[in-house]
Parts: C-alpha cells; structure tokens; sequence
C-alpha cells in the first residue's frame, strides 16, 4: 500500500503560469512534508517543506498548501519558469527524518 | 566538494555477485540514509544511521542487503547475490542531525545494472 501518492506522472505548463503539483498521503500519522526537486542524473534537492501545524509555507515563488483533513498537500510554482523543469517529489515524514515519497511528478515549462 | 559523494557512479554487474557502493556524507552530518530509486518510482526507503548505529534498517528489502558505516562517516551499502531486480539507482542522503526539519542533501546516486 503506497502512502505518499502523486497521481500525475506528468503536468506541463506555460513559462509565466502558474504550476500546481499534487500529493495525497493515507498515514494520518505523517507531520512533517517536503517537497524536493530532481534534474536526470543528480539527486534530490530539498525545496520546500511544511509541519502538520501549519496549512501554508511560502518561500519565493514557491508555496506549499497543506490540507490535513483532505490529507492532502499541493506545490505551487508562480510565475513557472523553463528552468523548474524537473521532477518534483512529494515525502512525507513520521519520525527521525525518515521519509516516505511519492513516485515523482514530471514538470516541464514550455518557453 | 562539500556536498554528499557516492561512488562509484555507475556499476554493471552479473547476476550472483556481490556488489559494494559507497556514499561520502557532508562533513559533521550525524544522520545518513539509503534510498532506492527503480524506474518509475518514487524512493524507497532503505536504512538510516545516527553515528555509525542504525536505529532503522526496516527498508532493506532482504537479507542481501546490509550496510555500515564507520567512524560516522563514510557508509557502504552491501548487496550479495545480486539480482536482476535490485536494478536501480541507490541513493544516499545525510543531515546534521535526524529529525524533522532537518533537510537531507542527496548524492548524485549510484546506477546499479544487474544483467
């Protein structure tokens, strides 16, 4: 059973747009996530995270939305720039920093 | 570099040997993971280390893997007997300290080929 889901393998969208990726997640227990950020042959880099105690972070042109009655939480890039192309993933943490993640999001920003 | 380094980069192997791969965490980081990364997939979990113990070795997927780490530093991830399906990329995070909010900085990863 996956407990970090992000049900859209891909989303393409205009350079100057906004970008909304979207994660689900079925363990209550979860509070603390992250999204992090995947260009081919290089590992993750960490983007930006929210804590259970909060419904909203933002840094720059990122934004994460946290809905944690929808058990849900969503990425929000504006203005999409051709440059946030990459693979976004969803984690989800319970303890320790072990974190459990969605099987990634494919973003590109067309010119 | 100051960043994590995992070598070697790449690695074909056949299947039944055994393979070792490396990962060089960020200086003075205490808390250092092993994720695996299929096609397709999203990470996968495999086991953490706080100093040179591992708390949480709930992911490795058999008996053929195992892992250590030495002097709170370098780790090696070990898999014996290799098989076709532990094809992946196998990646390797450290942060200061475990918790969260403690962010984890990613190795370039290390692509492992089982033929």
């Amino acid at each position: 059973d996956q407990q970090v889901k992000q049900n859209s393998p891909s989303l393409s969208v205009q350079e100057g747009r906004i970008s909304i990726l979207n994660c689900d997640y079925t363990n209550s227990m979860f509070d603390y996530f992250l999204w992090y950020k995947k260009y081919p042959a290089e590992g993750p880099t960490f983007l930006i995270s929210i804590s259970s105690i909060k419904d909203k972070n933002e840094d720059g042109r990122f934004t994460v939305f946290l809905n944690k009655s929808a058990k849900h939480l969503s990425l929000h890039i504006v203005p999409s720039q051709p440059g946030d192309s990459a693979v976004y993933f969803c984690a989800a943490s319970l303890n320790a920093g072990k974190s459990t993640f969605g099987d990634g999001t494919t973003l590109t920003v067309k010119p | 570099g100051a960043g994590v380094s995992q070598s070697p980069s790449n690695k074909v192997t056949e299947k039944g040997k055994d393979v070792e791969l490396r990962c060089d965490p960020i200086s003075g980081h205490t808390a250092l993971y092993w994720y695996r990364q299929s096609l397709g997939q999203g990470l996968e979990f495999l086991i953490y280390f706080q100093g040179n113990s591992a708390p949480d070795k709930s992911g490795l997927p058999s008996d053929r893997f195992s892992a250590e780490r030495t002097g709170g530093s370098v780790s090696t991830l070990t898999i014996q007997r290799t098989q076709q399906e532990d094809s992946a990329v196998y990646l390797c995070a450290s942060s200061s300290e475990p918790g969260q909010g403690k962010t984890q900085y990613f190795g370039p990863g290390t692509r492992l080929l089982v033929l």
